[in-house]
């Protein structure tokens, strides 16, 4: 098993560019979540899914946008970058309950 | 609201012995979860420990324990016998009752001394 993948692993951005996070999981799992990781900062919910077709939002969604069509895929969409995006991306998986959510290896997005 | 915080942005201890790094949380969910996850230099989250609130017993995995005082809502990380590759960065969670949304500490940096 793969576990979680995510796509790309690095990339800098103009401001007012748009790009698309991709995440996928090979676990069959429900619930996936989007987080950012600012510099010296935790990790804060942007999105969640608790199933194909149900997202809803987390503590910080402005700028963001997900789709949950499939089981395996949670792509994360920015438009309109701003600098104040520049954060470390994390996608999750998990089946809920007390099982833990296991995390993808995270993109590192610079909007300059 | 809830809200995770780790009031200890950076700690020392030496090789062998043991360290706790402190937790406490706030939520008016009837249930939670609460978890501890280190992060290392290279960025990755890896999983530690688990405790649930309704949990009578604290949670221990290995050479890591869960110190749980409900009333206190506190969630307290210990690790025993700390080894340098323990050196990394290590965040405080709690979920939902539905486990549909987490909330994350702002972390403690733990640096092993040989």
């Amino acid at each position: 098993n793969a576990g979680v993948t995510q796509t790309p692993k690095f990339r800098i951005l103009k401001i007012g560019q748009s790009m698309t996070l991709q995440c996928t999981q090979d676990m069959n799992h429900n619930y996936m979540y989007w987080y950012r990781q600012d510099p010296g900062m935790g990790l804060k919910l942007i999105y969640y899914s608790v199933g194909a077709g149900i997202t809803d939002k987390g503590e910080v969604p402005n700028g963001y946008n997900v789709s949950r069509s499939t089981t395996e895929d949670f792509p994360l969409r920015l438009e309109l970058a701003a600098p104040s995006q520049t954060s470390v991306y994390f996608c999750a998986s998990g089946s809920g309950g007390t099982d833990t959510q296991y995390f993808g290896p995270g993109t590192r997005l610079t909007v300059l | 609201a809830q809200k995770i915080t780790q009031t200890q942005p950076g700690m020392f201890v030496q090789e062998k012995e043991a360290v706790t790094l402190d937790c406490t949380y706030d939520t008016s969910d009837p249930s939670y979860g609460l978890f501890w996850y280190k992060q290392p230099s290279s960025g990755e989250m890896i999983f530690l420990i688990y405790q649930g609130s309704y949990d009578q017993q604290n949670a221990t995995e290995g050479r890591y324990s869960l110190n749980f005082q409900k009333a206190r809502k506190s969630a307290n990380l210990v690790i025993s016998a700390s080894q340098l590759g323990d050196s990394a960065m290590y965040f405080c969670a709690m979920s939902s009752y539905n486990f549909n949304k987490f909330y994350f500490g702002s972390g403690t940096k733990l640096n092993v001394k040989p």
